[in-house]
């Protein structure tokens, strides 16, 4: 499975945009981008994914290069609900077995009041 | 909607004893996943089943054996527990290989 690249930490000031980089350099085509987050204590959280285009739903916006060799993961306003680990993600879009969600150790992001 | 129930949420063992996870997901999922997640570090697959009554190895299945008897179900036991098999258990399910995976809310096993 392709690997992904994620800073280890990153911070935030409250109610400001943040941007979460991923590196994904040997994307297959058929690889969707997915992104999870884990707060403290609690399972992962499914927050959006996406595969070619970029995407939005009412948590995060997807940023996706043309290349597709990377991507970001925009909160628009960061609260300090969004403080978690961030993971990116690359899951096979067809059936080869578990279609598994590889975790690395994705990016903790601190939100500043 | 209950979503993905993991029993129990707690559990010390002795070094040898045995034990049994329950998953339980009302979704009407085929895919179930059963991860591990060590301090400091992502998750890892244990074992995964595609459908009810199928099973699979992931990445780190040494030790561990599951079985998908219904279709909303799926079990995790240790046979012989271990102190390197003290984690935190997470399972999760999912509709189909392209969408999200709903995760449980975990089962922390200490092994002593």
């Amino acid at each position: 499975d392709a690997k992904t690249t994620q800073p280890n930490s990153m911070e935030s000031n409250e109610e400001e945009p943040v941007h979460l980089p991923c590196n994904h350099s040997t994307i297959s085509g058929t690889d969707y981008i997915h992104w999870y987050r884990q707060l403290p204590s609690q399972g992962p959280e499914y927050v959006i994914h996406g595969l070619t285009s970029n995407v939005n739903n009412r948590m995060a916006s997807l940023a996706i290069a043309e290349d597709r060799k990377s991507s970001t993961l925009i909160l628009h306003r960061a609260t300090l609900r969004d403080a978690a680990v961030y993971y990116c993600i690359l899951r096979e879009g067809f059936q080869t077995g578990a279609n598994n969600l590889f975790f690395g150790t994705g990016t903790r992001l601190t939100v500043i009041p | 909607n209950a979503g993905v129930t993991q029993t129990p949420k707690f559990r010390v063992l002795k070094t040898g004893q045995s034990m049994t996870l329950l998953c339980a997901q009302d979704m009407n999922h085929e895919y179930m996943y059963w991860y591990r997640q060590d301090p400091g570090m992502g998750l890892r697959l244990i074992h995964y089943s595609v459908g009810e009554g199928t099973t699979a190895k992931g990445e780190v299945p040494d030790g561990y054996n599951v079985s998908r008897l219904k279709k909303q179900n799926f079990l995790l036991g240790l046979e012989s527990a271990a102190p390197s098999q003290t984690s935190v258990y997470f399972c999760a399910s999912s509709y189909s290989i392209v969408v999200e995976a709903f995760f449980g809310q975990g089962t922390r096993l200490t092994v002593v």
